[in-house]
Order: structure tokens, then sequence, then C-alpha cells
């Protein structure tokens, strides 16, 4: 079926750093990949998303890259400020299944 | 405007017992969604419902029940609990299956003993 590789499962950057978090889907028909910011405690939440049809988003100091040749797609933020601690999913969305399919986590730490 | 809401937010059961989480949306949202989301794990989906009276399995459906009861709720019963369900479980909503933006609800914690 379907599957999100999603990597590191942990990262831990200073503030002011980047931080990058990369992942890979399994079917070559998903044309929707959403990032999620679950805080500890908290629901997740959608921070930026990207469709088949572009390369890469941005949104302030987070944006996302595409590449679908190699069914890739990561999560940059840039700046890190220790609010942006928390748990970060990647998802894919379309082909076979026509379902949002999750990535496993990356809890990011930003130390002061 | 509340968004989606859940409730329990917290729930302790014996194995065996049953119970039924709820799940209501106030944004005219046609899909829900039940996931569990466990350490290592990520989110999992256990059922959907991609329009009112219609509900499908996802990925992990063995051990739960699902009912659309209209289009602003939508069920999640689990008829004998095991401690496999210990798991934290949230309820989404987007406007069509096709739309693809997720909003989720607080969450239930669920612990099995």
């Amino acid at each position: 079926g379907e599957n999100v590789e999603q990597h590191p499962s942990t990262l831990s950057v200073q503030e002011g750093d980047s931080a990058v978090i990369k992942c890979t889907y399994s079917d070559s028909a998903s044309n929707y990949f959403p990032w999620y910011k679950q805080e500890l405690g908290k629901r997740p939440q959608l921070i930026i998303d990207i469709r088949s049809n572009v390369g890469e988003k941005k949104d302030q100091r987070i944006a996302v890259t595409l590449n679908k040749t190699a069914k890739h797609f990561s999560l940059h933020i840039t700046e890190t400020q220790p609010e942006d601690s928390a748990v970060y999913f990647c998802a894919a969305h379309g082909g076979a299944t026509n379902k949002l399919i999750f990535g496993t986590g990356t809890l990011l730490a930003v130390q002061p | 405007n509340a968004g989606v809401t859940q409730t329990p937010k917290f729930q302790v059961l014996k194995t065996g017992q049953s119970m039924t989480l709820q799940c209501a949306q106030d944004m005219n949202h046609n899909s829900m969604y039940w996931y569990r989301q466990d350490p290592g794990m990520g989110l999992r989906l256990i059922y959907y419902s991609a329009s009112e009276g219609t509900t499908d399995k996802g990925e992990v459906p063995n051990g739960y029940n699902v009912s659309r009861l209209n289009k602003r709720e939508f069920s999640l019963r689990l008829e004998s609990a095991a401690p496999s369900q210990t798991s934290v479980y949230f309820c989404a909503s987007s406007v069509t299956r096709n739309n693809y933006g997720y909003t989720f609800g607080s969450g239930t914690r669920l612990t099995v003993v």
C-alpha cells in the first residue's frame, strides 16, 4: 500500500539555525503534500502544503520543496525559534488510495 | 464556531468494555475521519466517511465500528476494548474527500487496562 517515510525522527537545533525534515512517498500518483505541526498535548495543525504542479512554496520562515521524479518532499524552517519546538508530520494524498497517509513524525527541539 | 469537537477528552476502560467516541463538526464539511496516534507510528486512519450515509475502512479498522449519524456527527465505537487500543484518537473533517484541508479535533486519550 501507499507509504510515507519521514526522517529524521528527532532533530535538535540551536535557536536561529535552520531545520530540514525530509519525506519520501511511494505512490507516484499522489498529488497533495501537507505538513502538520503538533505541539505537546495539542491537535495537529496544518502549517503549509504543496500540490504536485508546484516545486516550491514559501510562507515566511517555512518552505516546502517537492521533487516529483524522486518522490521526495521536504520542510525547511529558517531562523528557528523556541516556539517552533513540536512534532512535525508530513503526509501525502491522492493516488490509488485517495486518502491522506501520514509519516511517522519528527520531534524538533529548538535550543535557546 | 467550534470547528471539530470530540468527547470525551480522557477515558479509562477495562478490557472487554465498550464505549463510543463522539465527534461533531460545525463547518458544513462533507467528509469526516477517525485517526489513532501511537508513539513512533504517526497518525493512522481507522475509518472515514466521504459523505453523509457512507463509511469506509482505513488502514487499521479491526476492532472498531463507525456511524455517520448525520452530516455533523461521526462516532467511533469500540465494542470490546483491548489494551492494544490504548491510543490517542483524533477526529478530522474536510470539505470533501478531495479537498484536503483537514481540520482536527482536540483528541481523546484512551487507556485500556
